[in-house]
């Protein structure tokens, strides 16, 4: 079966840029996740989907990340306006349903913001 | 609320030694655990995890952890390293209460020819 897609894998923007990733997770995975991973940290939880409804997105900074997944299939991650801090890596990852808990993760998308 | 703790930031060892990473995690009830590998430029592959049962998981590219609830801990074991398992490594966390799960900060293995 075919892997977490994710595009683009490098972006480089200027501060106040707007940008936007995309995910597309395993068939049939209902569960989708955005990590965020700084250089050297773990990745961190964004927010969290279950099909097209969120289930967390605490850890999500709202007044610049917004992220939906409209058909409970791709989903976007938009950064309005980026900021320096906003320089990491973006993982996507999904599990099949409630209870299966070993994640695929895509290859993600470098953002250097400047 | 779960936590992971990877102590070791950089940890070197020639090719063909052994290696052990230690994982420590905060959760009052059985956790379920993971190992990450994460190599340049790429995403995150699950070397092994523990959910229940057998104290000792064997995972892929020859790696074992094993899971001592009196100790907290869940350290990955490999005999003898390759110059390919060069990368970070990711310990990680979840509980049976939701689809969630922390990640450590990771340890970075560079492996000496």
């Amino acid at each position: 079966e075919a892997g977490v897609a994710q595009s683009p894998r490098y972006k480089i923007i200027e501060k106040r840029q707007s940008v936007a990733f995309w995910c597309n997770p395993i068939s049939g995975h209902a569960t989708l996740y955005w990590y965020q991973q700084i250089l050297g940290q773990g990745p961190k939880l964004l927010i969290q989907f279950q099909n097209n409804g969120v289930v967390d997105d605490s850890q999500l900074p709202k007044d610049r990340f917004s992220a939906e997944r409209l058909k409970g299939v791709d989903s976007t991650l938009k950064i309005q306006p980026a900021k320096l801090e906003d320089s990491a890596v973006y993982l996507c990852a999904s599990i099949r349903g409630t209870g299966h808990y070993e994640q695929y993760f895509g290859p993600g998308t470098r953002l250097t913001v400047t | 609320a779960q936590s992971v703790t990877q102590p070791d930031i950089h940890i070197t060892v020639s090719e063909g030694a052994s290696l052990e990473l230690r994982c420590n995690y905060s959760y009052g009830a059985t956790p379920y655990l993971f190992w990450y590998v994460q190599s340049p430029g790429q995403g995150l592959q699950l070397l092994l995890k523990y959910f229940s049962g057998d104290t000792l998981v064997q995972g892929i590219k020859g790696f074992e952890a094993e899971f001592k609830r009196s100790q907290s801990s869940f350290n990955l074991r490999k005999p003898s390293v390759h110059w390919s398992d060069a990368a970070e490594y990711f310990c990680a966390v979840g509980t049976n209460r939701d689809d969630k799960i922390i990640f450590g900060k990771g340890t970075r293995l560079h492996i000496l020819p």
